[in-house]
C-alpha cells in the first residue's frame, strides 16, 4: 500500500470553470476526509465520510463545492464556477475506526490555481 | 465550534539548542492533539501525539506535554539539527479519527 494518493498534483483553470479532484485512501481506512490548505496557513477542514457517509460539511464550504465517495473506497471533490480564492492546495487524508487509534494520514494534496 | 491558536509563527535556533510550541485549544470535548510537520511543497506528516489521558509522551528527540486543565498543550524538540527545519501544526480532535482543527503552524529554522 502507497498511501493515500491524490490526482492531479496540480490543476490549473479559469475562472468559472469547474474541476474535479479525486483521492485514494489507504484500501483499509473508513474514514476519508478533505482539507483545505492556503499560503502559511494550516490546513482546515471541509468534509468527511465514514465508508460512503458523508458525516459532516464545514459551514465555510459554499454550494459550489460537493464531495462524494460513491462506494466508500475513493472520493471526489467538486469545485463548480470556480473563483480566484479557490486557489489552493486541496488535502485528502484517510483512516480507519476499526484499527485502534489510528491517526489520519495525508496525501500529497492537489494544487488548484485559478486565473 | 473548536479554535487552535499556536506560538511562534516563527522560530529560529541554533542547531543544538531546543525548540519549543505553544498551543491553546477552546473546545473541552478535544481529547486529541498530533503534531504534524510540513515541509515545504510536502504533505503534513505526523511526528507524534498525545491523548488527554496522558500528561506527557517523548519519542527521542521530541516531547510533548499536555494541560488538559489549561487547554494547553507544547512541542519540544531537543538537540535540533537542520533536517528540522520545516513548518509545525498543532492541532485537536475528539478522537483520532474525527475532524482535525490545525493552528495556524510555527515555521521553525535551524540554523547549521
Amino acid at each position: 500500500d502507497t498511501g493515500v494518493s491524490q490526482d492531479p498534483r496540480h490543476k490549473i483553470t479559469k475562472r468559472g470553470q469547474n474541476v474535479t479532484f479525486r483521492c485514494d485512501p489507504i484500501s483499509e481506512h473508513n474514514r476519508l476526509y478533505w482539507y483545505r490548505q492556503t499560503l502559511g496557513q494550516g490546513p482546515e477542514f471541509l468534509t468527511y465520510f465514514q465508508n460512503e457517509a458523508q458525516l459532516e460539511k464545514s459551514r465555510l464550504l459554499s454550494d459550489r463545492f460537493s464531495a462524494e465517495r460513491p462506494k466508500g473506497s475513493f472520493s471526489t471533490l467538486e469545485i463548480q464556477r470556480t473563483e480566484q480564492g479557490d486557489s489552493a492546495m486541496y488535502l485528502c487524508a484517510s483512516s480507519s475506526t476499526n484499527a485502534g487509534n489510528q491517526p489520519q494520514h495525508f496525501g500529497d494534496g492537489t494544487r488548484l490555481s485559478i486565473l | 465550534g473548536e479554535n487552535v491558536e499556536q506560538h511562534p509563527s516563527t522560530l529560529s535556533v541554533q542547531e543544538g539548542d531546543s525548540a519549543v510550541i505553544k498551543c491553546t485549544y477552546s473546545d473541552s470535548a478535544s481529547n486529541y492533539f498530533p503534531w504534524y510537520k510540513q515541509e515545504l511543497g510536502k504533505r503534513p506528516q505526523l511526528i507524534i501525539d498525545i491523548r488527554s489521558n496522558v500528561g506527557e509522551k517523548k519519542d527521542q528527540r521530541i516531547a510533548v506535554t499536555l494541560n488538559k486543565t489549561a487547554k494547553h498543550f507544547s512541542l519540544h524538540i531537543t538537540e535540533t539539527q537542520p533536517e528540522d527545519s520545516a513548518v509545525y501544526f498543532c492541532a485537536a480532535s475528539e478522537t483520532s479519527y474525527d475532524k482535525v482543527i490545525f493552528g495556524p503552524g510555527t515555521s521553525l529554522s535551524v540554523i547549521p
